[in-house]
Order: C-alpha cells, then sequence, then structure tokens
C-alpha cells in the first residue's frame, strides 16, 4: 500500500494553463505538506496543512492555491503557468506531535514527486 | 532563525570505500529535531534518520552511521563499505520545535564508482 500518493506523476503543459496536483495519504497523519524541488534539487516547503487548516504560506505567488477537502487529502491548483514553475513538486505528511502542535517535530514521509514542465 | 548547510556539492568514491557527508546546523532553539533523507536517481525521498538535540548518541544502522556533535553543530552521515545503490543526493534537514516547518539543506550528490 502506498503510503503518500501524488497523481500525475508527470506533468506537461503550455504556459498560461491551468493545472492540479492531487496528493493522498493513508497513514492517518494530521499534517501534509507541499514542496517545490528546482533543477539545482534545493528543496523549499510552500504550504503546510494541518487538519485541514493552513499553517505554513511561504510566500508562494497567489496562483498556487492549496486545497485540503480532508486531513486525507491535499491538492494543489496552478493558475497561470509561467515557465519558472517548471520543478518536481513533493507532497509530504507527518503526525502532528511537538510543543508547536504543527507535527513540525514528527518524521515527514514524502510522495513520489510530480514533475511538472511549463513549456 | 534556523539554517543547514551542506558544504558538499559532489563526492564520488570508488565502491566499498567509506564515505562521511557533512552537515552543519544553526539553530536558537534548545529542542530540535535534525533528519537524513536519500533521494536516489529514480527520485523518491527517502527517509533514513531523525535525532532530537537531547539525544547524542551516535547511530548506527547496518553499514549506516550517524554522528551527532552539539558542540560543533554537526549531524554528520557516514556510509561504509559503500556501493553502488548508495548513490543518491542526501539531504540533510532540521525543525526547531517552536517552528512549523523542516528546512533542508542544499544536499550532497554521491556517486559510487564500480
Amino acid at each position: 500500500d502506498t503510503a503518500v500518493s501524488q497523481t500525475p506523476k508527470y506533468l506537461v503543459t503550455q504556459m498560461g494553463n491551468d493545472k492540479s496536483i492531487k496528493c493522498e495519504q493513508n497513514l492517518g497523519h494530521d499534517t501534509m505538506y507541499w514542496y517545490k524541488q528546482d533543477s539545482k534539487k534545493f528543496l523549499k516547503i510552500m504550504f503546510s496543512y494541518n487538519n485541514k487548516e493552513l499553517i505554513i504560506n511561504e510566500t508562494v505567488p497567489n496562483r498556487f492555491s492549496p486545497k485540503s477537502p480532508d486531513k486525507a487529502h491535499l491538492n494543489l491548483h496552478i493558475n497561470s503557468l509561467e515557465l519558472g514553475d517548471s520543478a518536481v513538486y513533493f507532497c509530504a505528511s507527518s503526525q502532528k506531535v511537538g510543543t508547536s502542535g504543527a507535527g513540525s517535530t514528527d518524521t515527514q514521509y514524502f510522495g513520489p514527486g510530480t514533475r511538472l514542465t511549463v513549456l | 532563525a534556523q539554517k543547514v548547510t551542506q558544504a558538499q556539492t559532489e563526492i564520488s568514491v570508488v565502491e566499498k570505500e567509506d564515505v562521511t557527508l557533512d552537515c552543519v546546523y544553526e539553530t536558537r532553539d534548545t529542542t530540535y529535531y535534525l533528519f537524513w533523507y536519500k533521494q536516489p536517481p529514480s527520485g523518491e525521498l527517502v527517509f533514513l534518520i531523525r535525532r532530537n538535540s537531547f539525544d547524542e548518541q551516535n547511530e548506527i544502522s547496518g553499514r549506516y552511521s550517524w554522528n551527532f556533535q552539539k558542540s560543533t553543530s554537526s549531524f554528520n552521515f557516514t556510509i561504509t563499505a559503500s556501493q553502488v545503490v548508495d548513490s543518491a543526493v542526501y539531504f540533510c534537514a532540521l525543525s526547531e520545535d517552536t517552528a512549523s516547518k523542516i528546512i533542508f539543506g542544499s544536499g550532497t550528490r554521491l556517486s559510487i564508482r564500480p
């Protein structure tokens, strides 16, 4: 059974289009995340949701809109795609522990990644 | 502010050699957590270890070992008798207990030559 899954694995699209990436976890975790990995392999957090509530928004352009219909799902919608959005996007989840109450201190388990290419 | 530095961008060794990947971190918190992740050529991110700031015991798991030293703010990772399958990008990461996120280092690309 896949713990954290993402669809699609590959996404090729034209500039200006709108696209979505879906993420699901079956670990029973409370906290989910989206990361962007650029061409130099640098990993940076974009968003974090704890039990469907947004807790981190790392100055990501508002063309990116996460949506969490329930705590097992965190989808990422991107409007008006730009060339610079080309990257690998990773979803992750963790159990809520730690004094911050946001699950930051627990291990994050990652999905397989979605490679987005904007032409 | 939290920061993770992996000064070694790329390392290449011959199979069966031992190799150490360095990780230096910065934090003002007394409670924090350190992680190592592996990203093989297939692209997924694989969790390797999580260590809290109160546990400075070294950890060994098969050919992998980790050396945590608070005095030098380092959490180094050693692979003994390296194998070609160890070729990957390795990320060190830090999470402060008062923060809500994990900060990753820039990664070290390890190539094991047969």
